[in-house]
C-alpha cells in the first residue's frame, strides 16, 4: 500500500491564480481530510468528507473548494490564491467502519507558497 | 467546542534524560485523544492513541502517556530521551477516532548532549 499521496510536494503561485492539490489513498478509507500548519498554530481543519459525494467544512475553509467523486481521491482546490494561504497542507485519511484502526494517516504534505 | 492546550511551546531535555510534555483538552465527553510526532519537513506520525479501558497508554518508541480525566490532561512521557527524539509534537483531542481532530499548537522539543 501508498498510503496516502500528496502531489506536488513543493508549489509557488502567483496571487489570483487557482490551483488544486491532489490527495489519494489506497487503503478504501471513507474518511478524509485536508489541514493547513502554520508555525505556532498546530494544524487546523480546513475541509473533510465522510464518503464519496459528501463534503463539509472544517475550521478555515475559506477560500477552499473540495469534491469527493470517488473513495480513493480528496483534491482540495484554491480559487483565487492569496498570501494568507502559503502554508503546508496535509491530506488525511481513516476508516470510519467498526474495527477500523480509529488512526488518521496523513500524507508528506503540499509545502505551498503564494507571492 | 473541543479545544486543546499544549503549554510548552519549547522544550529542552538533556539526552537520557526524561521527558514529559503536557496536554489539556476541553471537551464535553469522553474523547479520543492522540500524540503525534513530526520531523522538521516530515509529516505526522502517530505515537499513541487513547478511546477507553486502561488510562496509561503505550506508543510506540517507548513513549507512554496517561489520561487523566479529573484534569483534563493527556501528558505524554518518556524515560529516557535520545537524540533522535528531536522534533515537534501535537496533542490532538476528536469526538470519534475517524472525526474531525482539534490539534494543540505543538511543542517543539530539542534535545542537547
Amino acid at each position: 500500500n501508498a498510503g496516502v499521496t500528496q502531489t506536488p510536494k513543493f508549489q509557488v503561485l502567483k496571487t489570483g491564480q487557482s490551483m488544486t492539490l491532489q490527495c489519494a489513498q489506497d487503503m478504501n478509507h471513507e474518511y478524509m481530510s485536508w489541514y493547513r500548519q502554520d508555525p505556532g498554530m498546530g494544524l487546523r481543519l480546513i475541509h473533510y468528507s465522510v464518503g464519496a459525494g459528501i463534503t463539509d467544512q472544517g475550521e478555515v475553509p475559506n477560500g477552499y473548494n473540495v469534491s469527493r467523486s470517488t473513495t480513493e481521491d480528496f483534491p482540495l482546490r484554491l480559487l483565487s490564491a492569496a498570501p494568507s494561504q502559503t502554508s503546508v497542507y496535509f491530506c488525511a485519511s481513516s476508516s470510519t467502519g467498526t474495527g477500523g484502526s480509529y488512526e488518521q494517516y496523513f500524507g508528506p504534505g503540499t509545502r505551498l507558497t503564494v507571492t | 467546542a473541543q479545544s486543546v492546550t499544549q503549554p510548552d511551546i519549547h522544550i529542552t531535555v538533556s539526552e537520557g534524560a526524561s521527558l514529559e510534555l503536557r496536554c489539556n483538552y476541553s471537551y464535553g465527553a469522553t474523547p479520543y485523544l492522540f500524540w503525534y510526532v513530526q520531523s522538521p519537513g516530515q509529516g505526522l506520525q502517530l505515537l499513541l492513541k487513547y478511546f477507553s479501558g486502561d488510562t496509561l497508554v503505550q506508543g510506540i518508541k517507548g513513549f507512554e502517556a496517561e489520561f487523566k480525566r479529573s484534569q483534563s490532561s493527556f501528558n505524554l512521557r518518556k524515560p529516557s530521551v535520545h537524540w533522535s527524539d528531536a522534533a515537534e509534537y501535537f496533542c490532538a483531542v476528536g469526538p470519534s477516532g475517524y472525526s474531525t481532530l482539534t490539534f494543540g499548537k505543538g511543542t517543539m522539543l530539542l534535545v542537547s548532549p
